[in-house]
């Protein structure tokens, strides 16, 4: 049969604005986030990560907003560079129980920076 | 650099070959996680190991397995290839079992002919 390949969400923006990635992540019992960031031909990187007794976290030119309430994520970039370009995907803990630790990743989201 | 380093980099076999692909986790990290990148599918999680016992499984097919070795290396084996196993494969480091960073390796990109 066809092989259809992921049809990845895109965001192009212009270097220096912002950028926000969205992501809605499946189980509402999920208690930790991450968001990864994968260059072509590259391992993912990991960017932050938020647990779900948090609503927001910042780090260098990034913050994380948790809405567990719609089940949604987000990534803010400020002031994006053309380095940031890449494919960004947020990944949920969806392994049961404290002892269990399983990553699912979303199908990720392409930001191309133009410069 | 993450620290996390994969073996080979490219590998192109045959179908109903077996290949064993390496990682060595970051210095100090205990835990070792192995991960299937398709382009269909996304990046799905396999199986994971800490301290070399078993300790997580995905979407992990009954032809392949893994293990974890005394000084913290990881080999997952992949047997009875078919044209469908092409995919990179990544390895990736935490140093605790569970809700940790996880640091990825560079891949190893498997081309099944």
């Amino acid at each position: 049969g066809e092989s259809v390949g992921l049809h990845l969400p895109t965001l192009s923006v212009q270097e220096g604005d912002n950028s926000i990635i969205n992501c809605a992540y499946s189980n509402s019992a999920s208690d930790y986030f991450i968001w990864y960031k994968q260059e072509s031909g590259k391992g993912p990187q990991f960017i932050i990560d938020i647990r779900s007794n948090m609503d927001k976290r910042q780090g260098q030119r990034v913050t994380v907003l948790l809405n567990k309430t719609v089940k949604h994520l987000s990534l803010q970039i400020a002031a994006t560079q053309p380095g940031d370009s890449a494919v960004y995907f947020c990944a949920e803990n969806t392994g049961s129980g404290g002892s269990n630790y399983k990553l699912t990743f979303g199908k990720g989201t392409l930001l191309t920076v133009n410069p | 650099d993450s620290g996390v380093t994969q073996t080979p980099k490219h590998l192109i076999t045959a179908t109903g070959q077996r290949v064993t692909l390496r990682c060595s986790p970051r210095s100090g990290d205990l835990s070792v996680y192995w991960y299937q990148q398709s382009l269909d599918q996304g990046l799905q999680f396999l199986i994971q190991y800490y301290n070399g016992e078993e300790r997580a499984k995905g979407n992990i097919l009954e032809r392949f397995s893994a293990q974890q070795f005394p000084d913290l290396h990881s080999e997952l084996n992949l047997s009875s290839l078919e044209l469908g196993d092409s995919a990179l494969y990544f390895c990736a480091s935490s140093a605790r079992a569970v809700l940790d960073t996880q640091y990825f390796g560079p891949g190893t990109r498997l081309t099944v002919l």
